[in-house]
């Protein structure tokens, strides 16, 4: 079955870089996503990448997918305030989508 | 605002309730999804629905009851629930979700807290 697994915390600086990391075990993904969740919502799709890419950049994102190691990162530029939230990977295989357990980033002053 | 409205926001429930989540989409969308999410797990997929056909069915327990009269909404009836039920449960929607090739993008509703005493 699918497994998706990402670290559960991640504390940044305002105005550094965040990077936070997801594994995926479905080798036969066609897309892989990132969502982001701020509190009291539901998730809010941020970006994608399709398999065949290995980097995709959308304004102060960006994605990088190593597809032989099934690894795939979202680097988030000049972090802010208001990008706290909980931030999680997905993969897309045959229909359905697996979801980690997600990434809860805290931005410090 | 979010295409995609869940009701009630928050539920508290005693193990012998009965009550309903509800889930309405605006998008013109032709699949809707529960999942449940607890804290410091991966998002579980509990039920999608394709053209109101049932197309899965994650091994949930029967006390979890879905329901979906139409392609805008979705029901999951709850009943005889557990405390380790408690969590938040998620409504989403998607375009063909057998477009195996598309991106298959989830719009996601702001979620049902459900608490179990």
């Amino acid at each position: 079955g699918e497994d998706v697994e990402q670290s559960l915390f991640l504390s940044v600086r305002e105005g550094d870089s965040s990077v936070i990391n997801c594994t995926y075990t479905d080798s036969s993904s066609t897309y892989l996503y990132w969502y982001k969740q701020e509190p009291g919502a539901g998730l809010q799709l941020l970006t994608y990448i399709f398999s065949n890419m290995d980097m995709k950049q959308d304004q102060r994102l960006t994605v990088l997918l190593n597809k032989k190691d099934k690894h795939l990162s979202l680097r988030i530029a000049d972090t802010q305030t208001g990008d706290s939230a909980i931030y999680f990977c997905a993969e897309k295989s045959d229909y359905k989508l697996s979801f980690g357990a997600g990434t809860t980033v805290t931005v410090r002053a | 605002e979010t295409g995609v409205t869940q009701t009630p926001r928050h539920l508290v429930m005693g193990m012998t309730n009965k009550k309903s989540l509800k889930c309405e989409q605006h998008l013109g969308h032709n699949a809707m999804y529960w999942y449940k999410q607890s804290a410091k797990k991966p998002l579980e997929l509990m039920f999608v629905y394709s053209l109101e056909e049932r197309v899965e069915n994650n091994s949930v327990p029967s006390r979890f009851s879905p329901e979906c009269p139409n392609s805008s909404h979705l029901f999951l009836h709850l009943h005889t629930l557990q405390p380790e039920d408690s969590a938040l449960y998620l409504c989403a929607s998607s375009q063909a979700p057998e477009d195996r090739e598309g991106p298959g993008e989830l719009f996601f509703g702001e979620g049902s807290r459900l608490t179990v005493l």
